[in-house]
């Protein structure tokens, strides 16, 4: 069963403005982490920031932050003052901490494409 | 320089054809995972590894194979390929199991079945 969701296919966004890409999960595991990473049309899956699921605040990397809301089961991601070098897919993860393994469940990805 | 390499990085082959794709880290990671990336789906994880020898099935294992006889290396076999196997293949690596960590990505293999 999907366990990440990611309901924006795509979206446009002009420069220096910010932009939140939305991501619901599903789990009855209490802990777990949620992941983002970033796909540039080169192909490379960097990662962009981790929220534990126990953190108290919300997880900041430079220009990008996290909106945790455990009760909502919602983990989206803000880029603020977004620049032409942000057009790129983005994927939300999830790592189940009881997964013994620690496979990640991916969602379908956003496009975003950032104009002048 | 990286610590997880993927091979080829791009490959054309016909039906009904073998094909092996290669990850090799240097991390000396315990736990491998190959993916394939398709638009609309996101990653799907294929097969993993724990370990030397032990592997087991993802949720799209079906029509592929693997192999880890070393930890540096993690093998996926396509027995028999078909135009359904048309993707783009990752392989990542982590040093731990439990919620905290993270994923480093190969390169990706874009294999293309005629």
């Amino acid at each position: 069963a999907q366990k990440i969701t990611q309901t924006q296919p795509g979206m446009f966004v002009q420069e220096k403005e910010a932009v939140t890409l939305d991501c619901t999960y599903d789990t009855s595991d209490p802990s777990y982490g949620l992941f983002w990473y970033k796909q540039p049309s080169s192909g490379e899956m960097i990662f962009l920031i981790y929220q534990g699921s126990y953190d108290q605040q919300n997880a900041t990397e430079g220009r990008y932050s996290l909106n945790f809301q455990k009760a909502r089961k919602s983990a989206n991601l803000v880029i603020s003052a977004s620049q032409l070098g942000d057009s790129a897919m983005y994927f939300c993860a999830m790592r189940d901490a009881t997964d013994s393994w620690g496979k990640f469940q991916f969602g379908a990805g956003t496009q975003v494409v950032v104009t002048p | 320089d990286a610590g997880i390499t993927q091979s080829p990085r791009h490959k054309v082959t016909e039906t009904g054809t073998p094909v092996t794709l290669r990850c090799h880290q240097t991390e000396n990671h315990r736990y491998m995972y190959w993916y394939r990336q398709d638009p609309g789906h996101g990653l799907r994880l294929i097969h993993y590894s724990y370990g030397v020898k032990d592997t087991d099935k993802g949720e799209v294992s079906d029509g592929y194979s693997v192999s880890r006889s070393k930890t540096e290396d993690f093998l996926l076999t396509l027995e028999s390929a078909t135009s359904s196997q048309t993707s783009v293949y990752f392989c990542a690596i982590s040093e731990r199991a439990d919620g905290m960590g993270g994923y480093t990505f190969g390169s990706g293999t874009r294999l293309t079945v005629v």
